[in-house]
Formats: C-alpha cells, structure tokens, sequence
C-alpha cells in the first residue's frame, strides 16, 4: 500500500529538549516536504527537498532543520523546541517535484511543547 | 492581505443542496489551483486540480476558476453528510512552482 509514514503520532516534551519527527515514503517519490497546521493559519510549509541531499526552506523554517540522504526519509528535527512549534505537522511527498496533484499526506504528527 | 483567502464558515447546507465554496489568491502569476478536503483530525486528501480557466468536473465536484479575477471556487452536487470536512484551497507561486501556499479552509457542514 502506497503511503507516507510519520513517527510519532502524538509527543509531548519540554522546552529546549531535542527531537525528531521521522518521515518515510514507500513509493520512491522524489519530492518530500513538512507542513505546520494551526488555527486560523492554515498549513504552512517549513522546509522541503526536491530530491537526495537537495533541501530548501519553506515558508517557516525558523527553528527547525531536516536532512535527506535516503530517498525515503525526510526527518525532522527541532534542536531546541519551544512552545511557539506546538502544532500539527504532516509530511508529504509526491513524484514527479513540481507535480503536487501527486502530493500524498502523512498521518500528521500531533507535538506538544511545553 | 493572505496569499489564499476563505471564508473560515461553517458553510451549512441541507443534505442534497449543492456547497459552494470559494477561495481567492493574490499572485496574479499563478497557474496550479488545488482543492483538499481535511477531515477533523487527519490529513488533506486532494479532490480536484485545475490549470486553465474555466470548469472542470470530476462526479459530484466540479472546481471553476478565473483567472483575471484570481477566484477559484469549488461546487459539491448533491451534497451529502459526508461531505462534512474543512476544505483547504491551495495555489502555486508564480515564481516557485515547487510550494503549495494553502488557504485556512473553510469548514462545510451538511445537515440531513
């Protein structure tokens, strides 16, 4: 089954303690991204990677940085969370780049900050 | 002004009506127009695309759009409960075809 995977679900932590949200895509889609989902703000698009080692920011990247040397994989990462980046995230990928009416979404993963 | 603009709603419509939902964008340049309905707490699901000025019809969807006046609209036919979801209107940059700037949706509720 074609999907994207996003782990964990739901996280709660504290202020300044590192973390990653990982991102992975069974259907070998060279394009990946992460979104934030708050009220009144819609989804916002924080970084995205348009293939391996290739990666540029969205919208929001303040605060966050993601990696991607595997075709599959698009983490995450928060070096040091603050309440601000309490949200909604979803990653999504889509093939070929450019081709959104393609973009599959994650489950979302639901983070906490406090 | 927001780049992709909906009125947040509810929009509530009796079953069997038709929904229309409306969205406007402020990049005159822009040429990728999308339609995602996002029910409460999971993730966007695409429903319609368009390029090019004027209707396109997929089942009881059909998605308008005019370009000199920026407007993007999407009407739902025989609307049904299930059609209870936030829809989320998205468009492309006219300099960054590669990102999606989405609009804060607009919640439909459809009442039997």
């Amino acid at each position: 089954e074609a999907q994207v995977t996003q782990n964990p679900r739901y996280l709660i932590t504290v202020t300044g303690k590192k973390l990653t949200v990982t991102c992975s895509q069974n259907m070998n889609h060279e394009y990946m991204s992460w979104y934030r989902q708050d009220p009144g703000l819609g989804l916002r698009q924080i970084y995205y990677s348009m293939n391996v080692e290739v990666t540029d920011k969205g919208d929001v990247p303040e605060g966050y940085k993601v990696s991607r040397k595997e075709k599959r994989n698009f983490p995450l990462i928060l070096e040091s969370p603050s309440p601000n980046q309490t949200s909604l995230y979803f990653c999504a990928s889509s093939y070929p780049p450019g081709r959104l009416e393609t973009q599959y979404f994650g489950p979302g993963t639901r983070l906490l900050v406090l | 002004q927001k780049e992709v603009e909906q009125n947040s709603g509810p929009l509530s419509v009796p079953e069997g009506a038709i929904a229309s939902l409306n969205c406007t964008y402020s990049d005159r340049g822009s040429q990728s127009f999308f339609w995602y309905r996002q029910y409460s707490g999971k993730s966007p699901e695409l429903i319609m695309s368009i390029y090019s000025n004027g209707d396109k019809e997929d089942g009881r969807f059909t998605a308008q759009l005019n370009k000199a006046s920026q407007y993007v609209s999407l009407l739902i036919r025989d609307s049904q409960p299930s059609d209870s979801a936030t829809y989320l209107c998205a468009v492309t940059r006219s300099y960054n075809t590669d990102k999606l700037i989405f609009g804060t949706g607009t919640r439909l509720q459809v009442f039997p």
